[in-house]
């Protein structure tokens, strides 16, 4: 079955330390995408990628930084400069970028040490 | 800034009853999504309905569509357990910056048994 890939589910995160959260497609999408969802709220957008070798700033891309060198993989690394990265993160996907339904993984729950 | 936002921010109704969400919006779009959330786990994709239309159904929901109100409805009829969950709705923005989907910070509905 199709379908996006999170890992790993859960991670805990020490002050100064990068973490990096894995994101894996195989819909063959062009378009991925990273959120962040704090508790009780709505989706915010930190990064996207258009295409491979390609991707923009979202709304909230202070502290966070990604990659995208195959159409399948767009990893999210949290850096020791995102000051407060206690959330969950969730990574999506659509054929083409904009307003083309998204398909969602599972989500990474990131906490502090 | 926020385009959609949900009405109720909770809702708790019986199994079998009928369970409405809205969701405004500021500026004009060209389309709008509906999503839902289990605990813990991404969103899914429930349904898209364009700014030419009107109502669109899928099951047991119904989606409707006042673009001179700037609003929309998601129904769930005959409300079941398994409807527990929280929904967003989605929207793209004909004069943003670059094209993306905005969320909601969603309405959080409980069916009880």
């Amino acid at each position: 079955d199709g379908g996006i890939t999170q890992s790993p589910k859960y991670l805990f995160r020490k002050e100064g330390q990068n973490v990096t959260l894995s994101c894996e497609q195989n819909l063959n999408h062009d378009a991925m995408y990273w959120y962040r969802q704090d508790p009780g709220q709505g989706l915010r957008l930190i990064y996207y990628s258009q295409i491979v070798n390609d991707f923009q700033k979202g709304d909230i891309a202070e502290g966070y930084s990604v990659s995208r060198e195959k159409k399948e993989s767009f990893p999210l690394t949290v850096t020791s400069a995102q000051k407060n990265p206690t959330a969950f993160y969730l990574c999506a996907s659509s054929i083409k970028q904009g307003w083309q339904p998204q398909h969602f993984g599972d989500g990474t729950r990131l906490s502090i040490l | 800034s926020q385009q959609g936002e949900e009405d109720p921010q909770a809702l708790s109704i019986q199994e079998g009853e009928n369970a409405t969400m809205n969701c405004s919006y500021k500026t004009s779009i060209n389309n709008l999504q509906w999503y839902r959330q289990n605990s813990g786990r991404g969103l899914v994709h429930l349904i898209l309905i364009r700014s030419n239309e009107r109502e669109k159904h899928s099951g047991r929901l119904r989606v409707t569509l006042d673009t001179s109100k700037k609003s929309s409805s998601l129904l769930i009829t005959a409300s079941r357990a398994a409807d527990t969950a929280s929904y967003f709705c989605a929207t793209d923005g004909v004069k943003t910056s670059y094209d993306k989907v905005i969320f909601g910070p969603g309405t959080s509905l409980s069916v009880i048994p």
